[in-house]
């Protein structure tokens, strides 16, 4: 299983930013979560929320009103979009398959490359 | 929130020696299955998070049996039996009781 990040690598403040996660060697329609979850300097490992199979999502808190994750089963990828960024969400960004049988992710494998997201006029 | 804490937030170990990681959640992170949801990651230079660990002490596909998971209710722990110069990376735990999930900060390991 394989996943691949896509994305603008520059985004303008209060922009949105646009991210695709690419599957092969699974279907999205299999397997229950898909996750995004992005490193920073300042916050470490964040956790950003997922979708599901089925198309439910579960989203952290603080980027609730900002994030949509959303699935294309046609494509076999999902994705990631986050409005009105700042400075504070330039971070590396990894797409990830979520593994368990519950209300959410239990454990991430595998993961994406990570796509590098600068936040800058 | 669950918080994660972990520590050492660095250290520097002897090839051959072992290393020790610990992880302290603010909560239990043992569900009423039995299950603790607890997973162990590792970061390697130039690389994106792998697998060591999930739901508490199992081990992942292709981690080197040197390496052990173990704990309860709000602490862990991850051995290094023998460190080997490609252990080098950053080590995280992550509680997946609730969301949000949650990581802890990070333990640097570096070979001296």
């Amino acid at each position: 299983v394989q996943l691949q990040e896509s994305g603008p690598g520059l985004v303008k403040p209060l922009g949105t930013l646009s991210l695709t996660c690419g599957v092969s060697g699974d279907s999205i329609t299999n397997t229950k979560w898909w996750s995004w979850v992005r490193l920073s300097p300042g916050k470490g490992l964040e956790w950003i929320g997922e979708v599901s199979n089925s198309g439910s999502t579960n989203y952290n808190s603080p980027l609730k009103s900002r994030v949509s994750i959303s699935l294309d089963r046609s494509m076999n990828q999902f994705s990631l979009r986050l409005t009105s960024v700042t400075a504070a969400d330039t971070a590396v960004y990894y797409c990830a398959r979520g593994n368990g049988w519950g209300g959410s992710s239990d454990w991430f494998d595998p993961w994406g490359q990570g796509t590098r997201i600068t936040v800058s006029s | 929130d669950i918080v994660m804490t972990q520590s050492p937030r660095s250290l520097s170990v002897t090839p051959g020696e072992p290393a020790s990681i610990s992880c302290r959640a603010s909560q239990s992170l043992l569900h009423r299955n039995g299950d603790h949801y607890f997973d162990w990651y590792v970061q390697k230079p130039g690389q994106s998070p792998q697998l060591l660990f999930y739901l508490g002490s199992n081990r992942a596909s292709g981690v080197p049996d040197r390496f052990s998971g173990s704990g309860s209710g709000t602490y862990f722990t991850l051995q290094i039996r023998r460190v080997e110069a490609e252990d080098v990376g950053v080590y995280y735990c992550m509680q997946s009781l609730e969301t949000p999930l949650t990581f802890g900060q990070g333990t640097r390991l570096e070979i001296k």
